[in-house]
């Protein structure tokens, strides 16, 4: 069974901290990508990783930045955390090779930043 | 960019009937898909149709998709309780580079028992 798993399920943390989420998959995919969900705004795009050492901006990427070390493992830095940024997080992967579908996702971190 | 949306933006009925859910998006696309979210937790993939197929099942569920008017509906039948939850439509663009999904907003599903 394929599984995305996600550092903590619960996060606190205080403004101007710096924050590691980190995700992990155990399907040997190409593609991870990690996303936040408001109310009312769906889920956005932040940055998105097709590779080892490979990472693409998504569409709010600002105050946001990515480490892809090892191909299963795609983690998002919150440099110095503000309180726009409490938000439910969550990580996705996918393949690339032969058929391209289905997207499979962690269970999310909901941050609360203080 | 949201290509997907969804409509309504919130849906309530009764255990046992009928619940539609559509999807409206802007551009041409490989596949599109329906994903379902639990309250706090995170994405469970539905069902996928591809840009060739007009109409899909999967248990209860029946998707169908116009590619001429570029949308989606999902059919939920016989829905139960435990349908209650937001459910989201992906598209898979030709032209995206990276092989991003775009989502939209969402419908949020709530089956009175």
């Amino acid at each position: 069974d394929v599984k995305v798993t996600q550092s903590s399920r619960y996060l606190v943390k205080r403004t101007g901290e710096k924050v590691f989420l980190e995700c992990v998959q155990d399907m040997d995919h190409e593609n991870m990508f990690w996303y936040r969900q408001d109310p009312g705004l769906g889920l956005r795009l932040i940055y998105f990783s097709y590779d080892v050492k490979m990472k693409e901006k998504g569409d709010i990427p600002e105050g946001y930045s990515v480490s892809r070390e090892k191909k299963e493992r795609f983690s998002l830095i919150l440099e110095s955390a503000s309180t726009n940024q409490t938000s439910m997080y969550l990580c996705a992967s996918r393949r690339t090779s032969g058929r391209v579908d289905t997207q499979y996702f962690g269970p999310g971190t909901r941050l609360t930043v203080l | 960019s949201q290509q997907g949306e969804e409509d309504p933006q919130a849906l309530s009925i009764q255990e046992g009937e009928n619940a539609t859910m559509n999807c409206s998006y802007k551009t041409s696309i490989n596949n599109l898909q329906w994903y379902r979210q639990n309250s706090g937790r995170g994405l469970v993939h539905l069902i996928l149709i591809r840009s060739n197929e007009r109409e899909k099942h999967s248990g209860r569920l029946r998707v169908t998709l116009d590619t001429s008017k570029k949308s989606s509906s999902l059919l939920i039948t016989a829905s139960r309780a435990a349908d209650t939850a937001s459910y989201f439509c992906a598209t898979d663009p030709t032209m995206e580079y990276g092989n991003k999904l775009v989502f939209g907003a969402g419908t949020i599903l709530r089956v009175k028992s």
